[in-house]
């Protein structure tokens, strides 16, 4: 089955500055990649999302990329704000049948310090 | 707009006692509905999702059951509760079809005694 993994697990970075996440997957057909930001023992909440059939994809101050060669994708924040600081998770689907399941990394703790 | 409600919000159980986590969405048909369960650090792990009423497809093997008696209502049970159980569980749904993303509820913090 689909596997996602995750790095970094821990990221900080000063306010102003880019943060960089990266996941890759295992399963070549998987085709919707959505990234979610989870704030302490809040929902998580779709950020951005992408299907396989585009590169990139941006939202003001984030973006992600995607790489179907090397199996993975990345989330791009510029301009981080320490409202940014929260956990932000990766996933994978194969999206068939009406429906998609989610494998979702770990997790990457970001903290944005003023 | 649509929202999806989730109770309760915490809940405390002793092993061996049963359990009844219930979700509901508001404003949409026919939504896919998935249970989640995330451990205290780590990612979410897919336990169940349904794609209509009384259609419920498992993930993952457990001591968990998980029932649709209605379009929008989506409850995970359990008829004795282990340690191992504790843990975020969140619902979530998304709209029907393939490329839609999914919207999660508040979630259930289950700590088991």
């Amino acid at each position: 089955g689909e596997n996602v993994e995750q790095h970094p697990s821990t990221l900080s970075v000063q306010e102003g500055d880019s943060a960089v996440i990266k996941c890759t997957y295992s399963d070549s057909a998987s085709n919707y990649f959505p990234w979610y930001k989870q704030e302490l023992g809040k929902r998580p909440q779709l950020i951005i999302d992408i299907r396989s059939n585009v590169g990139e994809k941006k939202d003001q101050r984030i973006a992600v990329t995607l790489n179907k060669t090397a199996k993975h994708f990345s989330l791009h924040i510029t301009e981080t704000q320490p409202e940014d600081s929260a956990v932000y998770f990766c996933a994978a689907s194969i999206v068939s049948g009406g429906y998609n399941k989610l494998i979702f990394g770990a997790g990457t703790r970001l903290a944005v310090h003023p | 707009s649509q929202t999806i409600h989730q109770w309760p919000a915490t809940l405390v159980q002793p092993v061996g006692s049963p359990l009844s986590l219930e979700c509901t969405v508001e404003g949409t048909s026919n939504p896919n509905l998935y249970w989640y369960r995330q451990a205290a650090g780590r990612g979410l792990q897919l336990l169940f999702y349904s794609v209509g009423i009384g259609q419920i497809s498992s993930e993952v093997p457990q001591n968990l059951s998980a029932s649709r008696p209605q379009d929008r209502q989506f409850i995970l049970s359990s008829k004795k509760l282990l340690l191992s159980d504790s843990g975020f569980y969140l619902c979530a749904w998304s709209a029907p079809g393939g490329f839609q993303p999914q919207h999660f509820g508040d979630g259930t913090r289950l700590s088991i005694l």
